[in-house]
């Protein structure tokens, strides 16, 4: 089993700051299945950025990502108070097929 | 837009089974990967298992042997059913609609929650 280890657990910084959060996984994996998640509470989980790097439709450009073999990277370059919320990231390839990250929670001082 | 609408009873008892539909409105179902995801605070998010417009299935190991997903083109619907469920399969149960060609979770439902309990 592929396994995304991510850090910190949990990340507290003020508005206009930059949030750095790291996905590691157990073994070298492609990235181009490689996705961040954002999840607010009481809400699915919507699709930030994918293929490692790739924006989703939508996602403002203060959040990328970066990363390859099997340490991976999102940035939010400069935090506003609705970006509070938990991040998973998640792959796609092995077995199980699809596996996800424990999530960093991002709170907004 | 593609939009999904998961529905089933919200709760189950030990050792019967869950049974979930997921409804797909906006989008052809044949152009998606269609999968189950739970979620719960004890173990976080959980692929279950995914199926083709075709029919093939990817199942997750530990679930595999109690799980069965399948799709109904003809009524643009996926279909989840779990047998022999315990108190550890309580939890959100979302249908998302992933990119064939990138594997991003593109599409989510709301979520339904599932409690097994007697």
């Amino acid at each position: 089993e592929i396994v995304l280890t991510q850090s910190p657990g949990t990340l507290s910084l003020s508005p206009g700051e930059r949030a750095t959060l790291s996905c590691r996984a157990s073994v070298t994996i492609s990235g181009t299945f490689l996705s961040w998640y954002q999840q607010k509470p009481g809400q699915a989980p919507r699709v930030l950025i994918y293929g490692a790097s790739r924006r989703a439709t939508g996602i403002p450009d203060r959040f990328s990502g970066s990363g390859s073999g099997t340490d991976f990277t999102l940035t939010i370059s400069r935090l506003e108070p609705e970006d509070s919320a938990v991040y998973y990231c998640h792959q796609y390839g092995g077995t199980p097929r699809l596996t996800f990250g424990g999530g960093t929670k991002v709170e907004i001082k | 837009q593609v939009q999904l609408q998961e529905s089933g009873p919200g709760l189950v008892k030990p050792s019967e089974t869950l049974s979930l539909t997921c409804s797909v409105s906006g989008g052809s179902i044949s152009s998606y990967q269609w999968s189950w995801i739970r979620q719960s605070p004890a173990r976080g998010l959980e692929w279950i298992g995914y199926v083709y417009y075709s029919g093939t299935n990817n199942y997750n190991p530990t679930l595999m042997s109690r799980v069965s997903i399948s799709v109904d083109t003809s009524k643009n619907q996926i279909s989840l059913k779990m047998n022999s469920v315990t108190a550890a399969d309580t939890a959100v149960y979302y249908c998302v609609g992933g990119g064939v060609s990138t594997r991003a979770l593109d599409y989510w439902g709301q979520g339904t929650l599932v409690t097994v309990s007697s």
